[in-house]
Order: C-alpha cells, then structure tokens, then sequence
C-alpha cells in the first residue's frame, strides 16, 4: 500500500481481555517494527522483525505480550490479560530492510484505552 | 542503557517567531541522530545527522549535530501554525554483530519524550 495501515484506530477493552492490533507495512518493506507511545513520553520499542522472524523482542514488556508476522508482510500484536497501565498508542513502522537507515515510515496507530 | 532527553517540553510561540528545539543524548556509540514531527500520531521523518557540523536543511527547518557536546538542535525559522506538533529527537545504534537474522536493527531508536510545539496566529 501507499503507507503504513493500522487498525484498529482506536480500542477499548475491559481490563482482563485480549486484544489483537493489526499492521500492513509498505509493500516491499521487510523490516517492521512495533512501538509504544505513553501519554506525554516518546516511543519505546518493543519489536522488531526482519522478514517473518523477529532478532530482537527485548523490548516485549512482558509475557503478556507477543507478536508475529506472516508472509513478509502483515503482523499482529497481541496482549492478553490487558492490564490499565497498557493503555498507550501502539505505532507500528516499517522500513525497507534491516540494514536501511533510520527513516522508518511510520503508521498512525493504534490508541488502545484498558478500562 | 541510552538516553536521549529533549528541551524544552513544550514551547508556545506566535507565528513568525524562530523557535530552537534541543535533543541531548547519553549514548556510547550510533549510527545517526533522527528528527521526526508528530501530528495527531504518526510521526513523520525530518532529518537524519550522523556527522558533526554539518547543517541539514529543508525549506525554514534546518538541524545539526555536535558530537563534541552530545546534543542537536532543531530549528524553526518565520514559524506558521502547521508546524505546531511533537518534535521527536532519537538515536540509531551501530550494528554489533551481523548473521542470517540480520544482527542489530538500525531500526530499534531511543527516542526522546518530544517537544510540544503550540504556534498561535
């Protein structure tokens, strides 16, 4: 597609469910990437994958959440037993390969509310 | 652990005026420091530096870096209220190591927390 799609663009969930964010990075783009965005702070990463496999999932916060991505292109985040301190916007981006400078292109994310 | 720390953490200016946004960093090596403008959510890439003294440009925004003091600014010349936004500051590390999975992501930048900028008529 012409840029990064995110959706849904904005969730609500009861404190204790599950919820599925979805990201179509750019076609052609192999590398993507998962970020979170807490009111008033900057990004923090959380994922990164390279093709289908993901090199680094150190920023992952906790076991609760996980991540994958399926035929080079589009990736689920998934947290489960969603807690009130998940609340954020979750971008995703996505850039031409691993080895390609730091311009990534970014989604407009999903704000997710935990009540 | 890298930290990157913006100043200030929001500026209100009237159109016209010439705003300088700072980004100073504690990191022990990268490859580039990046400037992104963030309306609504998606950020938007501005600048990539990865040598000191050397001004970027576009149209009334220009950046630079000085390794020297660990910091860059971002500046804003005859602002209009389109530029009102978050002005995010972050750091791209080297690659350590390099293997089928690819090694270090250029990809995984510390960011800093942004500058608000509020442009009035």
């Amino acid at each position: 597609g012409a840029g990064v799609s995110q959706s849904p663009s904005n969730k609500v969930t009861e404190k204790g469910k599950d919820v599925e964010l979805r990201c179509d990075p750019i076609s052609g783009h192999t590398a993507l990437y998962w970020y979170r965005q807490r009111l008033g702070q900057g990004l923090e990463f959380l994922i990164y994958f390279q093709g289908n496999s993901a090199p680094d999932k150190s920023g992952l916060p906790s076991d609760r959440f996980s991540a994958e991505r399926t035929g080079e292109s589009v990736s689920t985040l998934t947290i489960q037993r969603t807690q009130q301190e998940d609340s954020a916007v979750y971008l995703c981006a996505s850039s031409l390969n691993w080895q390609a400078p730091g311009k990534l292109f970014f989604g407009s994310g999903t704000q997710l509310s935990v009540l | 652990e890298d930290k990157v720390v913006q100043s200030p953490l929001s500026l209100v200016v009237h159109e016209g005026d010439t705003v300088t946004l700072n980004c100073s960093y504690e990191v022990t090596n990268f490859r580039s420091l990046l400037w992104y403008k963030q309306e609504k959510k998606a950020p938007t890439f501005l600048f990539m530096l990865t040598s000191s003294g050397i001004e970027k440009k576009s149209g009334r925004l220009s950046s630079i870096l000085d390794k020297k003091e660990l910091s860059s600014i971002l500046n804003i010349t005859a602002t209009q209220t389109g530029d009102s936004a978050i002005y995010l500051c972050a750091v791209e590390p080297p690659a350590f190591t390099w293997g089928w999975a690819g090694g270090t992501s250029y990809g995984k930048l510390t960011f800093g927390q942004g500058t608000i900028l509020t442009v009035h008529p």
